[in-house]
């Protein structure tokens, strides 16, 4: 079963803009992740935020979590072309992970 | 350098024959997993396996074997594959070392499997 499920499947901006992609799950969780994946290569974690946090930063990434409303976004400021790869959230709960389908994110220079 | 190697990175095979991937991680973790990737369907996940000898099904096991017989290997086995096994195929693993998957996964470059 699929949990997370990311909004907008494509998204594609100007080099310097910011991007912002959404995640909405539907279980309780443990801690929510985002990775990002290039052209069919391995998953890279980028950042990791518990369920009783609200706001992680780690460099020109923003990551939020409403557990109210069960979802998080994740915001990459001021974007280079080198972002241009697929995104996933990834929720975990008990012993399991589940991912995403993903957002596409193509940054033009 | 810390990592998860898989090998082989692509394989193209008939159906019915007998395949091993093998996935290796050297960072001492007792968490692995097998991912396969498909179009539009995200990561669903295999096998997991909390330890050494302690092993689960994940969301599509059909097809699938794993062992774990020592904690730094985690080899996924396609007794008799099938074309609806071609896909992209990950292997990650993560600490449990103040619970599950506290740190997030480290993943490996995948597998490319093409069954004919």
């Amino acid at each position: 079963s699929q949990q997370g499920e990311e909004d907008p499947q494509a998204l594609s901006i100007q080099e310097g803009e910011n991007a912002t992609m959404n995640c909405s799950y539907k279980t309780s969780i443990n801690n929510l992740q985002w990775y990002r994946q290039n052209s069919g290569r391995g998953l890279v974690h980028l950042i990791l935020i518990r369920s009783n946090e609200r706001e992680k930063h780690s460099g020109r990434l923003r990551v939020t979590l409403d557990t109210s409303k069960k979802s998080s976004s994740l915001l990459i400021t001021a974007s280079r072309a080198a972002d241009t790869a697929s995104y996933f959230c990834a929720t975990a709960g008990g012993f399991k992970t589940i991912f995403g389908a993903g957002t596409r994110l193509f940054v033009k220079a | 350098e810390a990592q998860v190697t898989q090998n082989p990175r692509y394989l193209i095979t008939v159906t019915g024959k007998k395949l091993t991937v093998t996935c290796s991680q050297n960072m001492n973790h007792e968490y692995m997993s097998w991912y396969r990737q498909d179009p539009g369907l995200g990561l669903r996940q295999i096998y997991y396996s909390m330890n050494v000898e302690v092993t689960d099904k994940g969301d599509v096991p059909e097809g699938y074997k794993v062992s774990r017989k020592e904690k730094r290997n985690f080899p996924l086995i396609l007794e008799s594959p099938s074309p609806n096994q071609t896909s992209l195929y990950f292997c990650a693993s993560s600490s449990r070392d103040r619970g599950p998957l506290s740190y997030g996964y480290t993943f490996g470059s995948g597998t490319r499997l093409t069954v004919v």
